[in-house]
């Protein structure tokens, strides 16, 4: 049984530049969100996704956007990258039901240079 | 805003110590507590939860202890082991009325050492 599986594993981008990640769910599980972890804090809540549309939505900029397609998976892209957004994105995914386990994969390292 | 304070930033006990990590929050709409375990190259793997209803909860040799007055909460590693050896983090869920949908908000983290 798959879990959270993301890709890609690490990136590197210049400043002002766009970036997508991808996210694809445990099997049965219908919501995505989408946390960044700067280096040696906890993770922050992006948004997330139930249903193709975005439900809650954390304190990120409109440079922050995402997706989920009708097979549960999802995209987080960021748009006019700045030094600040270097940190490791991380995919969870769970049940509809707030108190289910919300299941991570491994994240993507970003570095902007 | 650091809605939920975890604290000591980092730990180190020998093997078999009993680590204790705590937590603080102050928005009394948090009703769901679930720790997670986060070892270096890896994401966040869920622990244990408790809900405020519940004073101790014991899952193998981790234990959460849950103060509601307070607005505390607790983890005890019983018998810790080197490979115990991890970044620890406990979050909060908030009811905000059906709107909350799971926005898990994170403590700082614990970095824990057992040592041989």
């Amino acid at each position: 049984d798959a879990g959270v599986t993301q890709s890609p594993t690490h990136l590197i981008k210049t400043r002002g530049q766009q970036v997508t990640l991808r996210c694809s769910p445990k099997s049965g599980h219908d919501t995505v969100s989408w946390y960044q972890q700067a280096l040696g804090q906890g993770p922050q809540f992006i948004f997330q996704y139930y249903e193709e549309e975005e439900r809650q939505r954390g304190n990120f900029p409109d440079r922050f956007s995402g997706h989920q397609f009708p097979n549960y998976s999802s995209e987080l892209n960021v748009n006019a990258l700045l030094l600040g957004d270097s940190a490791l994105y991380l995919c969870a995914s769970s049940l509809k039901d707030r108190r289910k386990p919300q299941h991570f994969g491994d994240g993507t390292r970003l570095s902007i240079l | 805003q650091q809605q939920v304070k975890q604290s000591p930033q980092s730990l180190i006990v020998q093997k078999g110590g009993i680590p204790i990590i705590n937590c603080a929050y102050e928005n009394t709409a948090f009703d769901y507590f679930p720790w997670y375990q986060q070892f270096p190259g890896k994401g966040p793997a869920l622990l244990i939860a408790i809900r405020p209803d519940v004073s101790e909860k014991k899952e193998g040799r981790f234990t959460i202890s849950f103060n509601k007055s307070a607005k505390q909460f607790s983890l005890h590693i019983m018998d810790s082991q080197p490979g115990d050896s991890a970044t620890y983090f406990c979050a909060a869920i908030p009811n905000a009325g059906g709107t909350s949908y799971g926005k898990l908000t994170f403590g700082q983290g614990t970095i824990l050492t057992v040592h041989p």
